[in-house]
């Protein structure tokens, strides 16, 4: 069982460049989210899709756009890159239970983006 | 704004002692949950331990307890018989439980755990 997967796992990028983070879920999960992880600031949440067709911003929207495919995948796209991007992106997915019921989130291992 | 603080950015223990990390919590919630994860060098986020406010009994998974302790909103994860294999970067997290069809996490700034031989 794969669990969440994110890909790529690794990029460099130029200042202005454009890219996609793919993530995948395998656990029939509603939710997704994508999160990042900066030294000293712990994991904050970029956007979030609390099911397919919806998708909303988290704490530091700012610089990202995000596609919920169908209830499988949750991309985050940077359109023009900026060094202040470089970080640790994470994919996570939970099960949505009426009335916040457990909920565990599930991530992925993580991408490193460097924007230079 | 609900926040997280863990005030001990580095811990060191010895293999085989216990260590306690840190954890307090800000909100004006009655009702929400409280995490410990786990960051390895794999960079992989590892669910350690969850405790629910309504509930008074200290959740204990293994080797990990809390100490759960609402009125002072605090919220520490103690290690026994701490292994090799628990270094690693720990992280409190926090959730509200009525937030609707979500499941945000607010995450404080962590605590990395050497554990020395």
């Amino acid at each position: 069982n794969a669990g969440v997967t994110q890909t790529p796992k690794f990029q460099v990028l130029k200042t202005g460049q454009s890219m996609t983070l793919q993530c995948a879920q395998d656990m029939n999960h509603n939710s997704m989210y994508w999160y990042r992880q900066d030294p000293g600031m712990g994991l904050r949440l970029i956007y979030y899709s609390a099911s397919e067709g919806t998708t909303d911003k988290g704490e530091v929207p700012n610089g990202y756009n995000v596609s919920r495919l169908n209830k499988r995948e949750f991309s985050l796209r940077l359109e023009s890159a900026a060094p202040s991007q470089t970080s640790v992106y994470f994919c996570a997915s939970s099960e949505y239970y009426r009335g916040g019921i457990d909920g565990e989130l599930f991530f992925g291992e993580g991408s490193r983006l460097t924007v230079l | 704004a609900q926040t997280v603080t863990q005030s001990q950015p580095e811990m060191s223990v010895q293999e085989a002692e216990t260590v306690t990390l840190s954890c307090t919590y800000d909100t004006s919630e009655s009702d929400y949950y409280l995490f410990w994860y786990k960051q390895p060098p794999s960079r992989q986020m590892i669910l350690v331990i969850r405790q629910e406010a309504y509930k008074q009994q200290n959740a204990t998974e293994n080797r990990f307890s809390v100490n759960f302790q609402k009125a002072a909103k605090s919220f520490s994860l103690k290690i026994s018989d701490s292994q090799l294999g628990d270094a690693a970067m720990y992280f409190c997290a926090y959730r509200i439980i009525y937030g609707g069809a979500t499941n945000k996490l607010i995450f404080g700034t962590g605590t990395l755990l050497a554990v020395q031989p």
